[in-house]
């Protein structure tokens, strides 16, 4: 149990589909991040929300769109995805801003297959 | 810019040997560094992290990890690997005034032989 729950865990779409991935943690943090980790490549950034405030979005494709509803929740909207965005897409969390030190907590992440 | 490079793919170590994985970084400022472990099919795992003082630092299942300033190094070490350690190794690095932006290395996958 990592404190962070992700679901699905797989996720297979065609490229006219919507899907949403979840994201839950029961840490009591405060910021919550999505990143990407593709075969091959350092993990991506995406986005990050702080106090279900999105404060930093890395030019991501507006074919993801991401959703804060509150502190322990963050969803991952997909829409006319492309095969090049199959990959592991990971939530994070951690304590609240301006704690540099404060380590990231990840989910098990979703494995996403684009067809 | 910061930057984080790890520069072995792969790194093989017979179990019961001391195994290092290598990192170095670039960031202006104070840097804080960390180590975390991905295992098959499963999210990044917090290893260990070095803020401040003593440069090494100790950190989850017997790792630890040597801050070394004028090399900008961060290697991580064990003094005895185990065949259980075979797994994906993230270095990362964050810099004090842009706090949530923690730059991963590309991993390295470590391989403990029997």
């Amino acid at each position: 149990e990592t404190g962070v729950t992700q679901t699905p865990r797989h996720l297979v779409m065609g490229m006219t589909n919507k899907k949403s991935l979840k994201c839950e943690q029961h840490l009591g943090h405060n910021a919550m991040y999505w990143y990407k980790q593709s075969a091959k490549k350092p993990l991506e950034l995406m986005f990050v929300y702080s106090l279900e405030e999105r404060v930093e979005n890395n030019s991501v494709p507006s074919r993801f769109s991401p959703e804060c509803p509150n502190s322990s929740h963050l969803f991952l909207h997909l829409h006319t995805l492309q095969p090049e965005d199959s990959a592991l897409y990971l939530c994070a969390s951690s304590r609240e801003k301006g704690t540099a030190e404060s380590p990231l907590h990840f989910g098990n992440g979703t494995r996403l297959t684009v067809t | 810019a910061q930057s984080v490079a790890q520069p072995e793919d792969q790194v093989n170590v017979a179990e019961g040997n001391p195994l290092t994985v290598k990192c170095t970084y670039s960031v202006s400022g104070n840097p804080y560094l960390f180590w975390y472990v991905q295992y098959p099919n499963r999210g990044l795992q917090f290893l260990l992290k070095y803020i401040t003082g003593d440069n090494l630092v100790k950190g989850s299942y017997g790792f630890e990890a040597e801050f070394n300033k004028s090399q900008t190094s961060f290697h991580l070490k064990k003094p005895s690997a185990l065949v259980s350690d075979s797994a994906l190794y993230f270095c990362a690095v964050r810099a004090w005034e842009s706090s949530y932006k923690l730059i991963f290395g590309s991993g390295t996958r470590l391989l403990v032989r029997p």
